[in-house]
């Protein structure tokens, strides 16, 4: 069974710090891994999805890992601002389909 | 694009009744997905489907009832609604399983 963890629950940081979000799986056997972030009261807006052959993914400021024998993922965000602030979260496939689980998320705070 | 659209926004309903959430996309995508959110919790798949006519369940699929009939459209049945049954409901769609999910803004359900 496919358990996701994401650690820290909360984040408050002040602007301008380089932070990492972390995602931990227990079934390696994966097809990908995506981060999403969730506004208050709002859906999920894909940010970043790495397939099960990559390293790492960029978009901008954000750069995610991904290392399947260790089941870890690590979101990255550079020189973070107050617009960051929002609930991040991880999902990955059950092995050999395509039905996401999803971590209980990150909610960060960026103070300005 | 529309993107995925979601009617109705938010309802109340009383124990026992009935309802469908109603799911759309004009991204002429293949997979859609339903999910619940319960508060301070990720995301759970309730069914999704890969295509028109073809359905599965994921792991709260329990209550609940799916069609894909269309392309585009993926409606969810609530029948004999109960208080177990309140949270936020999201649809998401993507071209295929290995692809980025796109959401909708979320239906707000409450039972009492």
């Amino acid at each position: 069974k496919q358990e996701v963890t994401q650690i820290p629950a909360a984040l408050s940081v002040p602007e301008g710090e380089n932070l990492v979000l972390n995602c931990s799986f227990t079934d390696s056997a994966i097809y990908n891994l995506q981060w999403f972030r969730q506004d208050p009261g709002k859906g999920l807006t894909s940010l970043l999805l790495i397939q099960s052959s990559q390293r790492e993914q960029t978009s901008g400021r954000l750069n995610a890992s991904l290392d399947k024998s260790s089941g870890r993922s690590t979101l990255y965000i550079a020189a973070s601002q107050p617009g960051d602030s929002a609930t991040y979260l991880c999902a990955v496939p059950l092995s050999g389909t395509y039905k996401y689980i999803f971590g209980t998320g990150t909610r960060l705070k960026v103070l300005a | 694009n529309a993107g995925v659209t979601q009617t109705p926004k938010f309802r109340i309903l009383k124990i026992g009744q009935s309802m469908t959430l109603q799911c759309a996309q004009d991204m002429n995508h293949n997979y859609m997905y339903w999910y619940r959110q319960d508060p301070g919790m990720g995301l759970k798949l309730i069914y999704y489907s890969v295509g028109a006519g073809i359905t599965d369940k994921g792991e709260v699929p329990n209550g609940y009832n799916v069609s894909r009939s269309t392309t585009e459209d993926f409606p969810l049945r609530l029948e004999l609604a109960a208080p177990s049954q309140t949270s936020v409901y999201f649809c998401a769609s993507s071209y295929q399983g290995a692809y980025e999910q796109y959401f909708g803004p979320g239906t707000r359900l409450t039972v009492t």
